[in-house]
């Protein structure tokens, strides 16, 4: 039972344009949404984040965006570049203390 | 000056062996986790532990015993390690005022 889905294993992107990367969850308890980023025999590493009580939060290139009706968020990175190359992890977490994770997209910005 | 230390960062030992992973954060959080990273890359939460006190503990068997001998060390003792043990365990930690967490390099453990 997967509460967080990311559905797209992989996705690649040309160096400058936008990377839009997506997240589903099932559960409507969830309040607190986070996107990690993770290198290769790395931790993952805090993005941003978003609460429930807003359906958009910027960062710089980042942008998260929260629909809570379709149970959907998106982290939008614009413009991608090289060095964004890595997994991408949304989790979600509710009235306790877990982070659930989703299974991680893994973004490829080429030249 | 890293905020989440773990060791060692690989690990590899034999069936039914005993063996420890180290995690301490110098950011003076009151909590701190261990996750199992599998196969198929699937993070998810074993543990959780505030200022010293188990809070969560996800129906991981009871091979698995975490201890906490001060705040800012998590470490996680595991016995008669099985095949299925073979992942990536990550240590994290929190501070109070907000939801982020903050994650180790992860130890790659192998059990042949």
């Amino acid at each position: 039972d997967q509460q967080v889905k990311q559905n797209s294993p992989s996705l690649s992107v040309q160096e400058g344009r936008i990377s839009i990367l997506n997240c589903d969850y099932t559960n409507s308890m969830f309040d607190y949404f986070l996107w990690y980023k993770k290198y290769p025999a790395e931790g993952p590493t805090f993005l941003i984040s978003i609460s429930s009580i807003k359906d958009k939060n910027e960062d710089g290139r980042f942008t998260v965006f929260l629909n809570k009706s379709a149970k959907h968020l998106s982290l939008h990175i614009v413009p991608s570049q090289p060095g964004d190359s890595a997994v991408y992890f949304c989790a979600a977490s509710g009235n306790t203390d877990k982070l659930i994770f989703g299974t991680g997209t893994r973004l490829q910005v080429f030249p | 000056d890293t905020a989440v230390s773990q060791t060692p960062k690989y690990l590899v030992t034999q069936m039914g062996n005993d063996k420890s992973i180290k995690c301490e954060q110098n950011l003076g959080h009151d909590t701190m986790y261990w996750y199992k990273q599998d196969s198929k890359k699937f993070l998810k939460i074993m543990f959780s532990y505030n200022n010293k006190e188990l809070i969560i503990n996800e129906t991981v068997p009871n091979r698995f015993s975490p201890k906490s001998p001060d705040k800012a060390h998590l470490n996680l003792h595991i016995n008669s390690l099985e095949l299925g043990d073979s992942a990536v365990y990550f240590c994290a930690s929190r501070g109070d005022t907000y939801n982020e967490q903050f994650f180790g390099p992860g130890t790659r453990l192998t059990v042949l």
